[in-house]
């Protein structure tokens, strides 16, 4: 298995470019999650799904979009980056609410000049 | 709102000696609390977690924590630091939903 996955690894966009960041999970997992992660500040939540087709917003949303049309994938989309949203960008997936483990990708390092 | 809290964002330490990093928590209701590991340009990773089956935990690598409500504390010890654990580690906390909130993290260096 390869567990999750994100593509891609590295990317810098100028402000006002968009970009989609693609998580896969081959784990069957129903809940997925997009943290970014800047020093400092640990992980913060994006937004996350529960099932498929659905999607709910976390901590800091403003500037990002998501969608989960299928249950393997969990797509993050920034419309017009700006500089703040320089970050390295985390996926996780979990089998279940409460105590399940989440299972985190190797991340996508995104710079926006 | 939940959160956790992590004393000291570096440790340095001896080859050998005893790693111990703080969390403490804020909740009114019992917890299930975590500790990721994240190597250098790598995701994370879980060292353990507890779900209130037992207040000492055991998990990867050596590595335990102790739950104590009193004290509203799930502090991360290992015994004898290897130069592989240089790392850095987060406390996480879920209440009565399956988001995570994440402590800022403590970097750990080893010295030789």
């Amino acid at each position: 298995n390869a567990g999750v996955t994100q593509t891609p690894k590295f990317r810098v966009l100028k402000t006002g470019q968009s970009m989609t960041l693609l998580c896969a999970q081959d784990m069957n997992h129903e809940y997925m999650y997009w943290y970014r992660q800047d020093p400092g500040m640990g992980l913060r939540l994006i937004h996350y799904s529960v099932g498929e087709g659905t999607t709910a917003k976390g901590e800091v949303p403003d500037g990002y979009n998501v969608s989960r049309l299928k249950k393997q994938n969990f797509l993050l989309g920034l419309e017009s980056a700006a500089p703040s949203q320089t970050s390295v960008y985390f996926c996780a997936s979990s089998y279940s609410a409460g105590p399940y483990e989440q299972y985190f990708g190797p991340g996508t390092r995104l710079t926006v000049t | 709102a939940q959160s956790v809290t992590q004393l000291g964002s570096h440790v340095s330490v001896s080859e050998g000696a005893l790693v111990l990093l703080r969390c403490n928590y804020s909740s009114s209701v019992p917890p299930y609390l975590f500790w990721y590991v994240q190597y250098p340009n790598q995701g994370l990773q879980l060292l353990l977690k507890y779900t209130s089956a037992a207040t000492l935990v055991k998990g990867i690598n050596g590595f335990e924590a102790e739950f104590k409500k009193s004290e509203t504390s799930f502090h991360l010890t290992k015994p004898s630091a290897h130069m592989s654990d240089a790392a850095e580690y987060f406390c996480a906390v879920i209440i009565n939903d399956y988001k995570l909130s994440f402590g800022a993290g403590t970097t750990v260096t080893v010295r030789a």
